[in-house]
């Protein structure tokens, strides 16, 4: 099946550093990559839905310039949190769809943990 | 507005059968789906379904009316590695996942 592969799985930042975020498409092209954050004991919140060469659509409230998303080739998508504070620390998760498959499925990586300090 | 519903918690059985209720109101409709995350998890696939019906899969299964704007998962012989949180979506017109909140489902001896 569609593997979404994210890294890193976990990573604790400083305030004010920034932070990159990959998701690649293993067996699929990902022409659309969804960015989800989630605080805890909270639902997934959609952040911004990327397309391979043009520019991400950001959800209402969230800034474009603090989260800037980068979907340069049909298998990678990056997130860069900049200049990171402790209100950014969160779970963030890609997802992307497989319009080859049957079902519309909805592939997630498997999340990264953001801490801020 | 584009709004999901289904309950917050619910408590349930080893080895019963637990049903969790989903609503949705959505500016066109592309199908339901059903997510299942454990905590610090990714939300991983279980179903979806897009025409009226009942759906088995093991002991999950899911069902649909959209004339009533509802579904449920309906999970069978209950394990423990069943607790989880239990996520509804649907697709809207655009192909997009509206999220419900997630219903968390706590599994007793």
């Amino acid at each position: 099946g569609a593997v979404v592969s994210q890294h890193p799985s976990w990573v604790i930042c400083k305030s004010g550093t920034s932070v990159k975020i990959e998701c690649r498409s293993l067996d699929f092209q990902a022409t659309t990559m969804f960015w989800y954050r989630q605080f805890p004991k909270q639902s997934l919140m959609l952040m911004a839905t990327s397309n391979e060469g043009s520019k991400a659509t950001y959800e209402q409230g969230v800034e474009k310039d603090k989260f800037l998303i980068n979907h340069a080739s049909l298998t990678l998508s990056t997130l860069t949190v900049t200049s990171a504070h402790p209100e950014d620390s969160s779970f963030y998760i890609c997802s992307a769809r497989d319009i080859g498959a049957t079902t519309y499925g909805y592939t997630f990586g498997s999340g990264t943990r953001l801490t801020v300090v | 507005g584009q709004n999901i519903d289904q309950p917050t918690e619910m408590t349930a059985t080893e080895g019963a059968i637990v049903q969790i209720n989903c609503t949705y109101q959505t500016s066109g409709f592309n199908g339901l789906f059903w997510y299942q995350q454990h905590a610090g998890e990714a939300p991983t696939f279980l179903s979806y379904n897009v025409l009226d019906g009942l759906e088995e899969k093991g002991r999950f299964s899911s069902f649909l009316s959209r004339s009533k704007g509802y579904s449920y998962l309906l999970l069978k012989e209950l394990q423990m590695k069943d607790s989880a949180s239990y996520l509804c979506a649907a697709m809207d017109s655009n192909y997009q996942l509206i999220w419900g909140a997630g219903t968390k489902l706590i599994i007793k001896p």
